[in-house]
């Protein structure tokens, strides 16, 4: 079946420094990618989204890009901060079923003081 | 206000029982979900709503059982749980056709 494939499942990083994950999706008519972000405790939240018909998008520290020819996707943090600590989720639309979205595996994220 | 609740928010019961998660939105979506977390944080979908309308039903088993009153509400109902259905279960809730989905903060279940 389809599937979303997420990296890397931790990622520790230094205050103030970049962070990426990674995903990679099976269905090549898939056509929208959200990244959700989950606190704890907490029900997961869109940070941000993007379709295929943009390779890349920004909203302040957050930006996601996406390479549709590789069908990847990524989510990049700038300037790391405490409360960006929390679990990240990608996802990718079925072109097989309205409403539906295939998720990764989540990637928790450690900011490091 | 919060926007998607659910209740209760911890749920500790023996094998066997029966019990119901409740969820509602105060948002005006006509689309609501069930999602099922294990301990490894993974998120799978299991029922979906449209319109009081059954359009998602993943495979679970037939001891689960979501039922819409009205398009605000989505419950879920479990019978003669297991060890196996200690998990955390999100409900969500989306407008239209959006992929945008909102979720509730979780309901810890443990079955001991």
């Amino acid at each position: 079946g389809e599937n979303v494939e997420q990296h890397p499942s931790t990622l520790s990083v230094q205050e103030g420094d970049s962070a990426v994950i990674k995903c990679t999706y099976s269905d090549s008519a898939s056509n929208y990618f959200p990244w959700y972000k989950q606190e704890l405790g907490k029900g997961p939240q869109l940070i941000i989204d993007i379709r295929s018909n943009v390779g890349e998008k920004k909203d302040q520290r957050i930006a996601v890009t996406l390479n549709k020819t590789a069908k990847h996707f990524s989510l990049h943090i700038t300037e790391t901060q405490p409360e960006d600590s929390a679990v990240y989720f990608c996802a990718a639309s079925r072109s097989d079923s309205n409403y539906q979205l295939i998720w990764g595996a989540g990637t928790k994220l450690i900011i490091k003081p | 206000d919060t926007a998607v609740s659910q209740t209760p928010k911890y749920l500790v019961t023996q094998m066997g029982n029966d019990k119901s998660i409740k969820c509602e939105q105060n948002l005006g979506h006509d689309t609501m979900y069930w999602y099922k977390q294990d301990s490894k944080k993974f998120l799978k979908i299991m029922f979906s709503y449209n319109n009081k309308e059954l359009i998602i039903n993943e495979t679970v088993p037939n001891r689960f059982s979501p039922k819409s009153p009205d398009k605000a509400h989505l419950n879920l109902h479990i019978n003669s749980l297991e060890l196996g259905d200690s998990a955390v279960y999100f409900c969500a809730s989306s407008f239209g056709l959006s992929y945008e989905q909102y979720f509730g903060p979780g309901t810890r279940l443990t079955v001991t």
